[in-house]
């Protein structure tokens, strides 16, 4: 089956523009989590949604950083303002509940020049 | 504040080797721990998780082991292979947080044939 899709693959943006990073999880899973990893370290906690809501946005950096899950689905990852310290890999995993293991999708590389 | 940490960085074996990739983590209060690997320019999979009640899991030439009490598990890879290289992660549950992980910075793994 289709697994955690992630678009786009590749994104580069100048600083100060918004971007927008969308996340397709495994159809009927209820958890989903957005991490970022930066090279040769290991992905950092953003947010975790159970269905709509965020139930945990502690590791979002500063309020440039928004996310969204509007049907319990597709989430949309929101970036203003980019800064070039956000050139990242943005990954998105998905889990049947809290407490199985994550799937990820292959990321979104962002670069900001 | 949670630590995963993971020697050596980088490991060369050549191919037939047994190895043992080693993750160690700060707070021994532990929901589970989760080995994954990652290939270059992909996400993660997960190759085995182990709850806190468990001692170890296996799939096919990986075994995963997990001492809660010195903080420490370990991915032992038997007969290695070519295609086994690849980043190995592990990640710690955070307690308190149910539904974060907190990943080591990796190993990168090479086998060479």
């Amino acid at each position: 089956g289709a697994g955690v899709s992630q678009t786009p693959s590749n994104k580069v943006t100048e600083k100060g523009k918004y971007v927008e990073l969308r996340c397709d999880p495994i159809s009927g899973h209820t958890a989903l989590y957005w991490y970022r990893q930066s090279l040769g370290q290991g992905p950092e906690f953003l947010i975790y949604f159970q269905g709509t809501g965020a139930a945990d946005d502690s590791g979002l950096p500063n309020d440039r950083f928004f996310a969204v899950r509007p049907e319990g689905s597709v989430s949309t990852l929101k970036i203003q303002r980019t800064e070039r310290g956000d050139s990242a890999v943005y990954l998105c995993a998905s889990s049947l509940t809290g407490n199985s293991p994550l799937h990820f999708g292959n990321g979104t590389r962002l670069t900001v020049t | 504040k949670q630590e995963v940490t993971q020697i050596p960085a980088a490991l060369s074996v050549p191919e037939g080797e047994n190895l043992v990739l080693n993750c160690s983590f700060t707070d021994s209060a532990i929901y589970n721990l989760q080995w994954f690997r990652q290939d270059p320019g992909k996400g993660l999979t997960s190759l085995l998780l182990i709850q806190s009640s468990q001692r170890e899991q296996t799939s096919g030439r990986l075994n995963a082991s997990l001492d809660k009490s010195s903080g420490r598990s370990t991915l032992y890879i038997a007969a290695s292979q070519p295609g086994d290289s690849a980043t190995y992660l592990c990640a710690k549950k955070v307690p308190g947080s149910a539904r974060q992980l907190t990943f080591g910075s990796g190993t990168q793994l090479t086998v060479l044939p």
